[in-house]
């Protein structure tokens, strides 16, 4: 089976510059999830969806940052305007809606530097 | 909300030896705590998952252990190749959270030959 595809795999961009990244999970899986991974640090969560829906964005900046998952099935997060303390790299899992203990499958993420 | 502690932040060991990598969480609620691996450049990769309903389990070399009452849970790499090296993470997840994964800090392992 495909994995879960994002791009781009690397952006630089000026700090109050735009940038978004696109998500394509793994076919049939329901359940999609952003992760920010600053350097050194583990995985945190920025948004969760449930098919089309938000299931969870508490740790989601809205201020600059916005997510949508049209359709159900692709998903594309945006940042505008960019902080430095941005710069990070953009994670994004899928899982089936019915393996509700089964763990992530990942893609290879996008790495984001704002200079 | 959910907290993951996971020590040591780096570990080296010799090729052969046992590499050990423990976790702490604080919400008891949650019942279920995988394992990933990352390699430079790549996302994390599901190695090794274990239920709250389950104290231990195996696959090959790597084996996990979990102690509900104290809240704290193990990664084991017995017989360590220079291949295991990586970044390892803990997560604790929970079904209330709808399968969200609370994530440590993650362990850089080096392997020497």
């Amino acid at each position: 089976e495909a994995g879960v595809a994002q791009s781009p795999r690397y952006k630089i961009i000026e700090k109050r510059q735009s940038v978004a990244f696109w998500c394509n999970p793994i076919s049939g899986h329901a359940t999609l999830y952003w992760y920010q991974q600053i350097l050194g640090q583990g995985p945190k969560l920025l948004i969760q969806f449930q098919n089309n829906g938000v299931v969870d964005d508490s740790q989601l900046p809205k201020d600059r940052f916005s997510a949508e998952r049209l359709k159900g099935v692709d998903s594309t997060l945006k940042i505008q305007p960019a902080k430095l303390e941005d710069s990070a790299v953009y994670l994004c899992a899928s899982r089936s809606a019915g393996e509700a203990n089964y763990g992530y499958t990942f893609g290879s993420g996008t790495r984001l530097t704002v200079v | 909300g959910e907290n993951v502690e996971q020590h040591p932040s780096t570990l080296s060991v010799q090729e052969g030896d046992s590499a050990v990598i423990k976790c702490t969480y604080s919400d008891s609620a949650s019942n279920y705590f995988p394992w990933y691996k990352q390699e430079l450049g790549k996302g994390p990769q599901l190695i090794i998952d274990i239920r709250s309903n389950v104290g231990e389990k195996k696959d090959q070399r790597i084996a996990v252990t979990l102690n509900k009452t104290a809240k704290h849970f193990s990664l084991h790499i017995t017989e360590t190749q220079p291949e295991d090296s990586a970044v390892y993470f803990c997560a604790a997840t929970h079904n209330t959270n709808a399968g969200k994964s609370t994530f440590g800090d993650g362990t850089t392992l080096t392997v020497k030959p």
